[in-house]
């Protein structure tokens, strides 16, 4: 299957910094790029979904100021974290996928763990 | 109310056995649906897609039955390595929204 990376694998912060997480796809072209958190023993959420060029529709309860995402391109989407607190500490997923989810296969980045101090 | 409920688990089961899972689904236009597993602190991966009766992959065996709306996952001759959450996903054009799964523990 596709590949796609993240960056970092994990970081560490302390409170009040941002975090920039990076997702690229390397050997496709993704149309669209989502979003994804995951709390210890939760299910994978969705936080936002993003489209080359345009503007990241956000989820309900997922603040955009506060999850900045940058799409700038078909192969690389950024996901800031505003000055981060010990509550955002989770496992942030980027997914990648050309065309539509329901006729195409998603491919995931192995995800970022952030740790907030 | 959800789009899909599943059985959290988890399910401990010996190698070598046959296991089942199903996944009930509210909404009856659901066409087709993606089951997925993921292992712990990883991504989740793409296990098998339904988009008629069902799909036989190997040891997997997914079938839909739209008439009970449910979906159902049958894993025969279980691996260690099947230990993982199990998640049924319904395919939809413009995201997927994944639940909490099914937990699978595959004892030696």
């Amino acid at each position: 299957g596709a590949v796609v990376s993240q960056h970092p694998s994990w970081v560490i912060c302390k409170s009040g910094t941002s975090v920039k997480i990076e997702c690229r796809s390397l050997d496709f072209q993704a149309t669209t790029m989502f979003w994804y958190r995951q709390f210890p023993k939760q299910s994978l959420m969705l936080m936002a979904t993003s489209n080359e060029g345009s503007k990241a529709t956000y989820e309900q309860g997922v603040e955009k100021d506060k999850f900045l995402i940058n799409h700038a391109s078909l192969t690389l989407s950024t996901l800031t974290v505003t000055s981060a607190h010990p509550e955002d500490s989770s496992f942030y997923i980027c997914s990648g996928v050309v065309g539509t989810v329901h006729d195409n296969e998603q491919f995931f980045g192995p995800g970022t763990r952030l740790t907030v101090l | 109310r959800k789009e899909v409920e599943q059985d959290p688990g988890p399910f401990n089961v010996p190698e070598g056995a046959t296991v089942a899972f199903n996944c009930t689904y509210s909404n009856s236009a659901s066409q087709s649906f993606f089951w997925y597993r993921q292992d712990c602190r990883k991504e989740p991966k793409l296990l098998m897609s339904v988009y008629s009766s069902g799909n036989e992959d190997g040891r997997f065996t997914a079938q839909l039955n739209r008439a009970s709306q449910y979906i159902s996952l049958l894993i025969r001759d279980s691996k260690l390595s099947d230990s993982a959450t199990y998640l049924c996903v319904p395919a939809r054009y413009d995201k997927i929204i994944f639940g909490k799964g099914t937990r699978l523990h595959i004892l030696p």
